[in-house]
């Protein structure tokens, strides 16, 4: 298996632009989760989706932020307009829900730098 | 207080010694617990996981969960440089049957020094 996929790798852009994050998650996995990762707030859960549907995004920042997941293998985290603020590691990762025991895998991650 | 605490170090261990990693959490009902390890520039991947009250090991290293005191600790026996890395304490906040909601902690610099 591939692993969680992610792209770009690395995004740079101006404050005001929109910025697109993308993410695969493992085939198979029922649970798609978006994470983003700072020096000042460490590892922070932004929203997970199950089955493609959104269950849990009150760690979405503020109304900037978006994310869609239109089918099982595919999801998309939108900033816009995008702030510097911003700049930090986004982690998608995915996981396959059994009771307690379930584990999530990361993915690469994408590094966003907003000038 | 923070919902899972660890010391963010650095601890610095020589090669082969002992690494003892602490972890608190302030949530009673949390029922699964996780460390993930992550080198710099990296993601965060899973190393252990536990769910009961007791010792967990595997290979070097051994998970130890208490319930009652609220800690999850996590032990590296004969450390080595490539053990160099921060660890993350993850809880799940979830009930049975719902999702890994995890809440990790900021994580514990590990450096192993030969």
């Amino acid at each position: 298996d591939a692993g969680v996929i992610q792209s770009p790798r690395h995004e740079v852009t101006e404050m005001g632009q929109e910025v697109t994050l993308r993410c695969k998650p493992i085939s198979g996995h029922d649970y798609l989760f978006w994470y983003r990762q700072t020096m000042m707030r460490g590892l922070e859960l932004l929203i997970y989706f199950n089955n493609n549907v959104p269950i849990d995004d009150s760690g979405m920042p503020e109304d900037r932020f978006s994310a869609k997941m239109p089918n099982a293998s595919f999801s998309t985290l939108k900033i816009q307009p995008s702030e510097p603020r911003d700049s930090a590691v986004y982690f998608c990762a995915s996981s396959f829900h059994r009771g307690v025991t379930d584990t999530q895998y990361f993915g690469p991650g994408t590094r966003l730098t907003v000038l | 207080q923070k919902e899972v605490e660890q010391n963010s170090g650095p601890l610095s261990v020589p090669e082969g010694a002992i690494a003892s990693l602490n972890c608190t959490y302030s949530d009673r009902v949390s029922q699964s617990f996780f460390w993930y390890r992550q080198y710099s520039g990296k993601s965060p991947e899973l190393i252990m996981s536990i769910y009961s009250n007791g010792d967990k090991e595997d290979g070097r290293f051994t998970a130890q969960l208490n319930k009652a005191s609220q800690y999850v600790s996590l032990l590296i026996r004969d450390s080595q440089p490539s053990d160099s890395a921060t660890y993350l304490c993850a809880v799940n906040r979830g009930n049975t049957g719902t999702a890994s909601k995890l809440t990790f902690g900021t994580g514990t610099r590990l450096q192993v020094t030969l």
